[in-house]
């Protein structure tokens, strides 16, 4: 157990809908990160958020947004679903602070778009 | 952050030490070598990592090679439980920026009975 947990675990829905993924990091991180993993492209970085506050976007669809809450949980907002993003969606976390800064994952959110 | 390369699979009986390797020739001096493991469609799972030194915990040992361009990862008694797709990266610390891991297609060990 990472100590970062993700819901919910699975999420079926149809294109065109919206909807959103949460993360609770590891107690202590400050640094939270959301990846895809789709069948033909592997793990991709999405985006990262420190402390309440974006700090690097990677290959995020403007369709997609997230945020992390005074609380340093986060969610993903996924939204205008297309078949293509059924994915599954890891959020990890860091302790943000100098250092190797290693990043433990969640267990993952299993989206499947109809 | 510098390039890895791992061959993409590899067996090992049950039992015995599983090695596996990583090359990233183009490693800068502040760059971490970080391995990660993903089994299944779990989340990936962090390993160890190194800098130059050789490392140990309770799951692997880094062996780092003294010009850092290659490492080698060793599970000293694989089970079964280790089949999983290893992923070997190269990235330099946290400073506040952003510490993205970039995924490579990693290795798959499959341990045999």
């Amino acid at each position: 157990d990472s100590g970062v947990t993700q819901t919910p675990k699975h999420l079926i829905t149809a294109t065109g809908q919206r909807v959103t993924l949460r993360c609770s990091p590891r107690s202590g991180d400050l640094s939270v990160y959301w990846y895809q993993q789709s069948l033909d492209q592997g793990l991709q970085f999405l985006i990262q958020y420190y402390n309440g506050e974006e700090r690097a976007k990677g290959n995020i669809l403007e369709r997609f947004s997230a945020q992390q809450f005074p609380d340093l949980h986060s969610e993903l907002n996924l939204s205008s679903l297309e078949l293509g993003d059924s994915a599954l969606y890891f959020c990890a976390s860091s302790p943000g602070v100098a250092g190797p800064g290693e990043q433990f994952f969640g267990p993952g959110t299993r989206l499947t778009v109809l | 952050d510098a390039k890895t390369t791992q061959p993409t699979s590899m067996d090992c009986a049950e039992g015995r030490a599983a090695n596996l390797p990583c090359n990233h020739s183009t490693i800068s001096g502040n760059e971490y070598v970080y391995w990660y493991r993903q089994i299944h469609s779990q989340g990936p799972q962090y390993i160890i990592h190194g800098l130059k030194n050789n490392e140990t915990n309770e799951m692997a040992s880094l062996i780092i090679t003294e010009d850092r361009k290659s490492s080698t990862l060793i599970l000293p008694h694989a089970t079964l439980r280790d089949t999983a797709v290893y992923y070997c990266i190269v990235r330099a610390p946290f400073q506040g920026g952003s510490e993205k891991l970039v995924f490579g297609k990693g290795m798959k060990l499959t341990v045999n009975p």
